[in-house]
């Protein structure tokens, strides 16, 4: 049973470019949650989405938006990149809405030149 | 608004109890959580307890929560070089800064 995956691994941009992360979520999940963690910090926790939608949303800026696809899989993308979104991004996955117990990936670590 | 805070760093000999504690401020999660973070890596679920609960033990983990004082720990016992790591204390998606845990000789 595969558990959340991420891709890719690490990813080096330049300011003013846009990204794209990709998750794939623990198989029988459909919740799909974004972190940003910055070196030092707790995971900030950027937006979720169920059933296509974004449910809920982080104090992030648009510049910061998603996808979930009709297979659950995700996307974050960045546009404007600054050098502070410098940071491992970490997927989550969790079965239902409104459910806490989550599932991390390992994670993209993204660097802003 | 919500907040979770940890301690940032703790350090303790191989073998002994480690203990980590977290405040939260919002009462309305009906589950905390312990997660586990090893070097260039994701975060693991360790344990996690239901808020009606004061106690929950899981082989060396051992987790208490005082509701009153919205006060939580994770007392990890027998501590061994493998549990070095950071461990974030979790109210839903509000993550605390993370204790990093370094175990000596």
């Amino acid at each position: 049973d595969a558990g959340v995956t991420q891709s890719p691994t690490h990813l080096i941009k330049t300011r003013g470019q846009q990204v794209t992360l990709r998750c794939s979520p623990k198989s029988g999940h459909d919740t799909v949650s974004w972190y940003q963690q910055a070196l030092g910090q707790g995971p900030q926790f950027i937006f979720q989405y169920y059933e296509e939608e974004e449910r809920q949303r982080g104090n992030f800026p648009d510049r910061f938006s998603g996808h979930q696809f009709p297979n659950y899989s995700s996307e974050l993308n960045v546009n404007a990149l600054l050098l502070g979104d410098s940071a491992l991004y970490l997927c989550a996955s969790s079965a239902g809405y409104l459910q806490d117990e989550q599932f991390f990936g390992p994670g993209t670590r993204l660097t802003v030149l | 608004g919500e907040d979770v805070e940890q301690s940032l760093f703790l350090s303790v000999r191989e073998g002994d109890s480690s203990v980590i504690n977290c405040t939260y401020t919002d009462s309305s999660s009906t589950y905390l959580y312990w997660y586990k973070q090893e070097p260039g890596a994701g975060l693991q679920l360790l344990t996690y307890i239901f808020s009606n609960m004061d106690m929950k033990q899981d082989q060396r983990l051992t987790v208490l929560l005082n509701k009153k004082d919205k006060h939580l720990s994770l007392r990890i016992a027998d501590t061994q070089t493998g549990d070095s790591a950071i461990y974030f204390c979790a109210e839903s998606i509000i993550f605390g800064k993370g204790t990093r845990l370094h175990i000596l000789p």
